[in-house]
């Protein structure tokens, strides 16, 4: 099956910061998404990004699929930002009910 | 975006009982939605899909009679855990999407479950 892999695991930032979060996949995909689990556990649906690039504030994503990447961008990082950035794609076909999601990136901004 | 509500967010309840997590779309219909489970520090795993009107489909490796899953109208599923034991503790969450099976997925808030 479809493998993903997302670097760094941890990652740890001082407030203000910028950071870049990569999320690599195995296989040709028709569709992204990135997440953000907040301390309570809640998935934050950040972006959904089968291809090209998309802003939305401090955060932009890109999505390269011909090479099978995407990125996350955090700029003027905040303390709120801390938590679990996820990716997934669609495990198979064009359901995107099965995603298979990474391990996730942990972030932690410092004040 | 999509709203997903589930409930309850935390239960504690004692080995060998049964608990029931609901999970709701509130400002839209699906016919389809998808139960999660995520175990301390790791990913999300697929369950089940739960299908209005008919019978869930359950991945590999997940027991149907561990986990019974109800989707009697457009806008609720429920999960039932059954005779719960301390290694079903887990936080479970649900997901739907607004533009059916092939749409963005938006996930509801989770529930944590700790058998005691």
């Amino acid at each position: 099956g479809i493998q993903v892999e997302q670097s760094p695991p941890d990652l740890i930032l001082q407030e203000g910061a910028n950071s870049t979060l990569r999320c690599n996949f195995s296989d040709s995909v028709n569709n992204l998404q990135w997440f953000h689990q907040n301390p309570w556990g809640q998935l934050i649906n950040l972006f959904y990004i089968p291809s090209g690039t998309k802003q939305n504030g401090r955060l932009s994503a890109t999505t390269v699929a011909t090479e099978r990447y995407s990125l996350l961008y955090i700029s003027s990082s905040q303390t709120t930002d801390s938590g679990v950035y996820f990716c997934a794609v669609p495990a198979w076909g064009g359901s995107q009910g099965n995603l298979i999601f990474g391990k996730g990136t942990k972030l932690s901004v410092k004040p | 975006g999509a709203v997903v509500s589930q409930h309850p967010s935390w239960v504690i309840c004692k080995s060998g009982t049964s608990v029931k997590i609901e999970c709701r779309s509130l400002d839209f219909q699906a016919t389809t939605m998808f139960w999660y489970r995520q175990f301390p520090k790791q990913s999300l795993m697929l369950m089940a899909t739960s299908n209005e009107g008919s019978k869930a489909t359950y991945e590999q490796g997940v027991e149907k009679d561990k986990f019974l899953i109800n989707h009697a109208s457009l806008t609720l599923s429920t999960l039932t855990v059954t005779s719960a034991h301390p290694e079903d503790s887990s936080f479970y969450i649900c997901s739907a999407s607004a533009r059916g099976p092939t749409g963005e997925l938006f996930f509801g808030e989770g529930s944590r479950l700790t058998v005691l």
